[in-house]
């Protein structure tokens, strides 16, 4: 079972709704991930947290707003989405800089779908 | 541009049968090397390689990473129908001052479906 727990599990949103995707792990991690997965493709990374500081951001679109409240949570914010939007968002986190354990661990995402 | 490509797509078999998974690479500073098994949900990690020719194990499945010809395979021995799914790998791209982001570079994956 995954340490890394997501919610909602399922999403439907209007493209004029605002709603959160959050994400929790307590395996002491540092930097934490939002991925974004389409059916039949590999995860898009979109943000990564390091020490609940943004340090990557994929040129995402605004209306994807990520927030590292503490270092075992991560939120993203969804605002005016569009209907391809629609997809697997996963959440993912790791120990940050370069060990021999540097493995990357991934919730079991929220699939949201913008009407 | 790093870039990670698997073979075959996709591949059927039958239970029992042994399958071999290839992921070839070419990353920048390479460090380490993921694979992934996802069924409908998120990626579960399988195994990670950072040294060439040290094979590592889990029950049926295995892996072996060969850094001087850029690739990996995935052996799954006796497959099972609970086999099927799709196995991704993919490699960390370095961040800044040398640290290993979760930036990964994914492959396109291969389904792999096990009939009884």
């Amino acid at each position: 079972d995954t340490e890394v727990t997501q919610t909602p599990k399922h999403l439907v949103m209007g493209m004029t709704n605002k709603k959160s995707l959050k994400c929790e792990q307590h395996m002491g991690h540092r930097a934490m991930y939002w991925y974004k997965q389409k059916a039949k493709k590999p995860p898009e990374l979109m943000f990564v947290y390091s020490y609940e500081k943004l340090s990557i951001n994929e040129s995402v679109p605004s209306r994807f707003s990520p927030e590292c409240p503490n270092s075992s949570l991560l939120n993203l914010h969804l605002h005016a989405l569009q209907p391809e939007d629609s997809a697997l968002y996963l959440c993912a986190s790791s120990q940050p800089g370069l060990r021999s354990g540097n493995t990357i661990y991934f919730g079991e995402g929220s699939w949201l779908t913008v009407v | 541009e790093d870039k990670v490509v698997q073979s075959p797509l996709s591949l059927v078999v039958h239970e029992g049968d042994t399958v071999t998974l290839n992921c070839s690479y070419e990353v920048t500073n390479f460090r380490s090397l993921l694979w992934y098994k996802q069924e409908k949900k998120a990626p579960t990690f399988l195994f990670m390689l950072t040294s060439s020719g040290i094979e590592k194990k889990s029950g049926r499945l295995s892996s072996i990473l060969d850094k001087k010809e850029l690739f990996s395979i995935l052996n799954i021995t006796a497959t099972q129908t609970g086999d099927s799914a799709v196995y991704l790998c993919a490699a960390p791209r370095l961040g800044a001052g040398g640290t290993s982001y979760g930036k990964l570079t994914f492959g396109q994956g291969t389904i792999l479906t096990v009939h009884p």
